[in-house]
């Protein structure tokens, strides 16, 4: 089982700064199938980004994905009100699937 | 528009059994792999399984092997997950999806499934 380590589990930022998170996988993932999901409270989590790098239809471009292997990063490049969220991690290249155990974005 | 509708949730004992279903429309539902993943409360997500477009193809957390089976009706655009021999930490909001590749895009709201005595 491919494990998923996010970091930091909390980030505490402001309006208009740049947030930086991190996902880490114990081993490689294939074809760098990792996706990136937004949750807010009492909502089902929305795809953000998908094959590390590509944005979901309707994400604003602020959301930008990178990195290969075992490193991954989401980045927000200035940050707005509703993007106060609680962010996950997703390999989708072996079975059985993980998710991150998730990085809190605070104000 | 794509929609899931999960239902099926409640309260039940340990080690008893619940059908999840999940009702869909707005897309080819027959073209998809279709996932569940729950959520504890207050906890992070959690895969649970999933099942290829014909249904030939299914895959489960270890978590559930054994308990739950997932299968689907493309004639009827659902999604089901029997669930046994339920325990205590089976307790969550489960989720169905749509999956691009392994990948899931689009989620229904949820259902609420409690084990407890």
């Amino acid at each position: 089982e491919i494990v998923l380590t996010q970091s930091p589990g909390t980030l505490s930022l402001s309006p208009g700064d740049r947030a930086t998170l991190s996902c880490r996988a114990s081993q490689s993932v294939t074809n760098d199938y990792l996706a990136w999901y937004q949750q807010k409270p009492g909502q089902p989590p929305r795809l953000l980004i998908d094959d590390a790098s590509t944005r979901a239809s309707g994400v604003p471009d602020r959301f930008s994905g990178s990195g290969s292997g075992t490193d991954f990063t989401l980045t927000i490049s200035r940050l707005e009100p509703e993007d106060f969220a609680v962010y996950y991690c997703h390999q989708c290249s072996h079975s059985p699937l993980t998710f991150g155990q998730g990085t809190r974005l605070e104000i | 528009e794509v929609q899931l509708v999960e239902s099926g949730g409640g309260l039940v004992q340990p080690g008893g059994s619940l059908k999840l279903s999940c009702a869909t429309s707005g897309f080819t539902f027959s073209s998809y792999w279709m996932t569940w993943v729950r959520q504890a409360p207050g906890q992070g997500l959690e895969w649970v399984a999933n099942i290829k477009q014909d249904g030939s193809e299914k895959n489960y957390a270890d978590s559930v092997k054994g308990r739950f089976t997932i299968s689907r009706d493309n004639a009827k655009n659902s999604l089901h997950l029997e669930m046994n021999s339920l325990r205590a930490e089976d307790t969550a909001l489960y989720y169905c999806a749509r999956s691009s590749g392994w990948t899931s895009d689009h989620w229904g709201q949820g259902t609420l499934v409690t084990v407890s005595s």
